[in-house]
């Protein structure tokens, strides 16, 4: 079965540090994945998105970016960190094309969240 | 800009009753999802509807899609307390693509 890891789960930063958040899956092959971030009590806002290693599409100009070093790994990082980067960060993971019985459905998998505070 | 929109932003309700909301999007989509998420945990998705779809069914949850008025509705029966929980709208409108709207905090009071 596929699973997906986010780490770390929490973290507390200071404005001007550095971030890196990573996101592994596992059980598949080939996912496109995604990085969402969630201000409190909203609504989730695409990032980034990847449809293979080195392949990433960013939705929104911001201090962020992200890598795939590998066909099931996405890290999210910035060189700087702003007090507007604070929010909850969700990696997930969609079936490619050559999926099984889930392909083409567009349901997407989420990680447990990364809780980023930066102060 | 979020491309769905959740009607009514929170709910609170008692077991045993239905609960439903309502989602508003604004292009045309491929499909819509709906998606529930429990306080600071991931998202986890509970159905999707194709957009030549106008119902579906999946246990106690009923979802509808009118294209024509661009809008979709989530209708949980005989609620349950463990259906306290946020639920999103998502369109997938471009092939990778899913936007949330900003979601409907749900309580199930016992």
């Amino acid at each position: 079965s596929q699973t997906i890891h986010q780490w770390p789960a929490t973290l507390v930063q200071p404005v001007g540090s550095p971030l890196s958040l990573e996101c592994t899956v596992e059980g598949t092959s080939n996912p496109n994945l995604y990085w969402y971030r969630q201000a409190a009590g909203r609504g989730l806002q695409l990032l980034f998105y990847s449809v293979g290693i080195g392949q990433i599409s960013s939705e929104v100009p911001q201090n962020l970016s992200a890598s795939r070093p590998q066909d099931r790994q996405f890290i999210l990082s910035s060189k700087k960190l702003l007090l507007s980067d604070s929010g909850f960060y969700l990696c997930a993971w969609r079936g490619g094309m050559q999926e099984g019985p889930r392909a083409n459905t567009g349901e997407l998998f989420f990680g447990e969240g990364s809780r980023l505070t930066v102060l | 800009s979020q491309q769905g929109e959740e009607d009514p932003q929170a709910l609170s309700i008692q077991e045993g009753e239905n609960a439903t909301m309502n989602c508003s999007y604004k292009t045309s989509i491929n499909n819509l999802q709906w998606y529930r998420q429990n306080s600071g945990r991931g998202l986890v998705h509970l159905i999707l509807i194709r957009s030549n779809e106008r119902e579906k069914h999946s246990g106690r949850l009923r979802v509808t899609l009118d294209t024509s008025k661009k809008s979709s509705s989530l209708l949980i029966t005989a609620s349950r307390a463990a259906d306290t929980a946020s639920y999103f709208c998502a369109t997938d409108y471009s092939w990778g693509k899913l936007q949330f709207g900003a979601g409907t905090q749900v309580v199930v009071t016992p």
